[in-house]
């Protein structure tokens, strides 16, 4: 069966110091991956996305990036945080897509709580 | 542009009673459509989804949905409400064909009384 991990579950970083929040993919191959932020307990906020290997797509200008240095391996990653970075970081994965299966649900990982103070 | 929307930011039913979680959406093309379940610092929990076929769809922990095209919802349902159903639920549509993006309602947070 497939699994996520994230981590670390929660990070405290002051203003100005850098980020690195990892997500695995076990038990499946070429997965899209995602990146999403959640304010407040609510809505979710997509970051970025990939279908393979070195493909990312950002959706939301700001100072966070993404790689995904190997198939089942999503970094999300900053060279300075801004207080508004905070909030509950969420990876997904959704299976390679197929043809006789028109659209896939994702699953989420567990979730990383950064708090930056 | 698409969309989709949540009416209710909270939901309160009585345990036992049934339950009813709108959503309504707006897409180009043919409508998938997904219903998740976030329990507090928890990941979003996958419950069902439409594709095609059958307007009533039946997904995990006894929840369904009802699409209907006409009035373009896609309602959760539940014939009888249990206290740990109690969280926030999200409706989401696809926008992106191959990335299988999709974008979320603002959420539901679902209290069931006992």
């Amino acid at each position: 069966s497939q699994t996520i991990h994230q981590w670390p579950a929660t990070l405290v970083q002051p203003v100005g110091s850098p980020l690195s929040l990892e997500c695995t993919v076990e038990g499946t191959s070429n997965p899209n991956l995602y990146w999403y932020r959640q304010a407040a307990g609510r809505g979710l906020q997509l970051l970025f996305y990939s279908v393979g290997i070195g493909q990312i797509s950002s959706e939301v200008p700001q100072n966070l990036s993404a790689s995904r240095p190997q198939d089942r391996q999503f970094i999300l990653s900053s060279k300075k945080l801004l207080l508004s970075d905070s909030g509950f970081y969420l990876c997904a994965w959704s299976p390679l897509r197929r043809v006789l299966i028109p659209a896939s649900e994702q699953y989420f990982g567990p979730g990383t709580r950064l708090t930056v103070t | 542009a698409q969309s989709v929307a949540q009416p209710e930011d909270q939901v309160n039913v009585a345990e036992g009673n049934p339950l009813t979680v709108k959503c309504t959406y707006s897409v180009s093309g043919n409508p998938y459509l997904f219903w998740y379940v976030q329990y507090p610092n928890r990941g979003l929990q996958f419950l069902l989804k439409y594709i095609t076929g059958d307007n009533l769809v039946k997904g995990s922990y006894g929840f369904e949905a009802e699409f209907n095209k006409s009035q373009t919802s896609f309602h959760l349902k539940k014939p009888s409400a249990l206290v740990s159903d109690s969280a926030l639920y999200f409706c989401a549509v696809r926008v992106g064909k191959r990335d299988d993006k999709i974008i979320f309602g603002k959420g539901t947070r679902l209290h069931i009384l006992p």
